[in-house]
């Protein structure tokens, strides 16, 4: 069964530097999104994106992150001048369609730990 | 924007059949209601997925009753392996995008 890969799996960084995590979306999938989920709190929506722009963004998704599609099978979330608070799992998710019934597949994330 | 309501955690023993039965009186007419697994370090994943009455596949049946405002997963005969968080979710449909929107789950405890 196709799945949705995230890399790397662990990602340890230094305040204030830049991280970029990646995904690889299911291939006929068109849908994407990034999520995160804090050590033992809910996963919250970070953005979802389509047609290679954003489609919907949460408050946590401030001017620090960015996301981009560099080519076909890519998606990228970009975190400029990490904070101790972007310490957390983020995980990617696709799905074919937008529709309500279309359910969203994810990878097993990234953990991320800014030190 | 439809929240869901579920117990925090639930015990249970190998072999016993589990229902964890989640609240969503907000419900939107073309929602759908998901249901997500998730085990430790891992991504959620997919379990099933309905609009009304019922839904069954390999892995669980999903009971909904015609008001939709609430609705309860059924796992038959759990095994240790069950033993994971388990999201109940209603998608806000955002134009063609659905942003979920997460609760903090059923902690799902399985013992021997």
């Amino acid at each position: 069964e196709p799945e949705v890969t995230q890399t790397p799996s662990h990602q340890v960084t230094q305040m204030g530097q830049e991280v970029i995590l990646r995904c690889v979306p299911i291939s006929n999938h068109l849908y994407f999104y990034w999520y995160r989920q804090i050590l033992g709190q809910k996963v919250e929506f970070l953005v979802s994106f389509y047609n290679n722009e954003i489609s919907e963004k949460s408050e946590i998704f401030d001017d620090q992150f960015s996301v981009e599609r560099p080519d076909g099978s890519n998606f990228t979330l970009k975190i400029r001048s990490t904070k101790l608070e972007d310490s957390a799992m983020y995980f990617c998710a696709s799905t074919r369609q937008g529709a309500s019934n279309q359910p969203q597949h994810f990878g097993d994330g990234t953990r991320l730990s800014i030190l | 924007l439809a929240k869901t309501t579920q117990p925090i955690s639930m015990d249970s023993y190998e072999g016993q059949e589990v229902n964890i039965t989640c609240s969503h009186n907000n419900i939107a007419t073309n929602d759908y209601i998901t249901w997500y697994q998730q085990f430790p370090s891992q991504g959620p994943r997919f379990i099933i997925q309905g609009y009304k009455t019922k839904v069954t596949n390999e892995v669980a049946s999903l009971f909904i009753p015609a008001d939709r405002k609430s609705s309860t997963l059924s796992l038959p005969r759990v095994s240790l392996s069950d033993t994971a968080v388990y999201y109940c979710l209603v998608g806000e449909v955002a134009g063609n995008n659905r942003k979920l929107i997460w609760g903090l789950g059923t902690s799902l405890a399985v013992n021997p």
